[in-house]
């Protein structure tokens, strides 16, 4: 299997452009993650999917953020408008539901907002 | 969710063993205990998880105290490539605890 696939790795966009992260998870794996990572933060959960359906979005920051997953074998999350606070490394995770402490992740996408 | 405490850096010899400990004083008696690594520039990697017995897989070891009050990974022989970031996690078991919520960690260091 390829794991899990991001595009792009890297996103350098202006402030105000729409972002669009894409994620495919591993194939058959029921839970899906968005995370991000900042220096100053760590690697903070945004949302996660069970079986396509968001379960827990409270760690979506405010409302320019929102994920999709309109079928088992890919997601989005969409930030607009963009802000430079944004930049970040966001990372997409996916995992079985009976080990769902077992997740893996894919390389991440390195936004910039300039 | 319960809180994990982790050195935030340890350093160690290559081919030496590496001893990383985690303190989990409030952990439930169904949070089960995850160990991820982050290899520089890279996705956290899973490495081993358990809850109540000690753990072995072909990356590293799980000693769990009797208590389950802490937990210590034990990397058998460190090497160049174990250098990165160690997270200890709890997870609730089912429903919408299976999410994970990453601390701090602890960096480890491997000198040649």
């Amino acid at each position: 299997d390829a794991g899990v696939i991001q595009s792009p790795r890297h996103e350098v966009t202006e402030m105000g452009q729409e972002v669009t992260l894409r994620c495919k998870p591993i194939s058959g794996h029921d839970y899906l993650f968005w995370y991000r990572q900042t220096m100053m933060r760590g690697l903070e959960l945004l949302i996660y999917f069970n079986n396509n359906v968001p379960i827990d979005d409270s760690g979506m920051p405010e409302d320019r953020f929102s994920a999709k997953m309109p079928n088992a074998s890919f997601s989005t999350l969409k930030i607009q408008p963009s802000e430079p606070r944004d930049s970040a490394v966001y990372f997409c995770a996916s995992s079985l539901a009976f080990l769902a402490g077992t997740q893996y992740f894919g390389p991440g996408t390195r936004l910039t907002v300039l | 969710d319960a809180k994990t405490t982790q050195p935030n850096s340890m350093e160690s010899n290559e081919e030496e063993p590496v001893h990383l400990p985690c303190n989990h004083s409030t952990i439930s008696g169904t949070d089960y205990i995850h160990w991820y690594r982050q290899l520089p520039s890279q996705g956290p990697e899973y490495v081993i998880h358990g809850l109540t017995s000690n753990v072995n897989n072909r990356m590293a070891s799980l000693a769990i105290a009797e208590d389950r009050k802490s937990s210590t990974l034990i990397l058998h022989r460190a090497t160049l490539r174990d250098a990165a970031v160690y997270y200890c996690i709890l997870r609730g078991l089912g429903g919408a605890t299976n999410k994970l919520i990453f601390g701090t960690g602890t960096l480890l260091a491997v000198q040649p």
